[in-house]
């Protein structure tokens, strides 16, 4: 069964303090590799696609990275501003779903 | 202009009722999804249209019945709600049913039932 796993749950980080984010997958046929954000009370909004093992996007502060069993979002220097949820999900061939992980929540102290 | 727009927001109702959350799109996208959010976030697909085609219908209890009066649009009516449903649910849209494209999202309906 495709599976998608995200770790740690929740992380706190003093500002300025580098990390990576984890999402490990069990999949068949991966199309796609999603990040999201999700502030509260809204909904996820797109950071990033991967579509294939070796790739690597960047966005600010962001950087996501995909090998063939996982991906993980790096966070260089983060500000209060990157704390959220953030989410990755993957798309497999002929599933039509994306599937979701549950997500890392977060903080960024100033 | 909002992409994916959802309403209500927030929708507190008691057992037994019966409750629809609507869905539109103007972003030209031909597949619609339905999605359950948990208290711990995560998120599980229920429902799927590819231009009014129902594509993925999980396994969801039928009291849950979705609607695509055109690719733009996307409602889900909820009959006899029980405690267990309360969640936020998203309404998201993506180009083609092939997935090679990232999800939109609306920004969720939180329903309470009590």
């Amino acid at each position: 069964e495709d599976q998608v796993t995200q770790s740690p749950e929740a992380l706190r980080l003093q500002e300025g303090e580098s990390s990576s984010l984890n999402c490990s997958y069990t999949v068949s046929g991966l199309r796609g590799l999603f990040w999201y954000r999700q502030d509260p009370g809204k909904g996820p909004e797109f950071l990033f696609t991967l579509y294939s093992a070796g790739e690597e996007k960047e966005k600010e502060r962001l950087k996501a990275t995909l090998t063939k069993k996982e991906s993980f979002l790096h966070i260089t220097a983060p500000k209060p501003e990157d704390s959220a949820t953030y989410l990755c999900a993957v798309y497999t061939s002929g599933t039509y779903k994306y599937i979701f992980g549950t997500g890392t929540r977060l903080k960024v102290l100033a | 202009d909002t992409a994916v727009s959802q309403t209500p927001k927030y929708l507190v109702t008691q057992m037994g009722n019966d409750k629809s959350i609507k869905c539109e799109q103007n972003l030209g996208h031909d597949t619609m999804y339905w999605y359950k959010q948990d208290s711990k976030k995560f998120l599980k697909i229920m429902f799927s249209y590819n231009n009014k085609e129902l594509i993925i219908n999980e396994t969801v209890p039928n009291r849950f019945s979705p609607k695509s009066p055109d690719k733009a649009h996307l409602n889900l009516h909820i009959n006899s709600l029980e405690l267990g449903d309360s969640a936020v649910y998203f309404c998201a849209s993506s180009p083609q049913v092939w997935g090679n494209s990232p999800l939109h999202f609306g920004n969720g309906t939180r329903l309470t039932v009590t």
